[in-house]
């Protein structure tokens, strides 16, 4: 059984390019949800994906947007990057809409803009 | 508006003593709450969570105790052990909303031998 994977692991743009980062969930789960964890700060909630249909969203302007596959793997997309979205993303998975604990999260791609 | 906020950048304890790391939340309607811990370039591992129809939980050496009218949950860790020092999350999340968690900031726990 593999765990939750990311890439890439880190990545360099330049502000007002696009990026997309992806994540492939563990085996079995359905379920996709994404985090900004910014320098110093807890994770923050961007948005969800269940079985490739978006199912909840934080406070992220649209473009911040994401995809799940019917594989459910996922992408997130930002278009139009900003020097503040420099963090750690991170993607965690579980089955069906997942009480907290049954989330397992990525090791993160950390995306630096210049 | 920062609706979980973990007060403690970091803490420091001897080996085999207590740790005990504290959170506080504001937003009322939060009844699932649970702590993660994550060491470097690695993703947030859960812990332990807990209810707010419970005010405790223990899952081995580790404690969660929840004060709703006091909106404050603590972890404690006991003893602790030089391989717990890592960064720890506590995080809620509201009736139906699971998997869309609110974080707080993080406390760094160093646990010296």
């Amino acid at each position: 059984e593999t765990g939750v994977t990311q890439s890439p692991t880190h990545l360099i743009k330049t502000r007002g390019q696009q990026v997309t980062l992806r994540c492939s969930s563990q085996s079995g789960h359905n379920t996709v949800s994404w985090y900004q964890q910014a320098l110093g700060q807890g994770p923050q909630f961007i948005f969800q994906y269940y079985r490739e249909e978006e199912n909840g969203r934080g406070n992220f302007p649209p473009r911040f947007s994401g995809l799940q596959f019917p594989n459910y793997s996922s992408e997130l997309n930002v278009n139009a990057l900003e020097l503040d979205d420099s963090a750690l993303y991170l993607c965690a998975s579980s089955f069906g809409q997942g009480l907290g604990e049954t989330q397992y999260f990525g090791p993160g791609t950390r995306l630096l803009v210049l | 508006d920062q609706q979980v906020k973990q007060n403690s950048p970091s803490l420091s304890v001897q080996e085999g003593r207590i740790s005990i790391l504290n959170c506080d939340y504001t937003n009322s309607m939060f009844d699932y709450f649970l702590w993660y811990k994550k060491y470097p370039a690695e993703g947030p591992t859960f812990l332990i969570s807990i209810s707010s129809i419970k005010d405790k939980n223990e899952d081995g050496r580790f404690t969660v105790f929840l004060n709703k009218s006091a909106k404050h949950l603590s972890l404690h860790i006991v003893p602790s052990q030089p391989g717990d020092s890592a960064v720890y999350f506590c995080a809620a999340s509201v009736g139906t909303s699971y998997g869309k968690l609110t974080f707080g900031q993080g406390t760094i726990l160093t646990v010296h031998p």
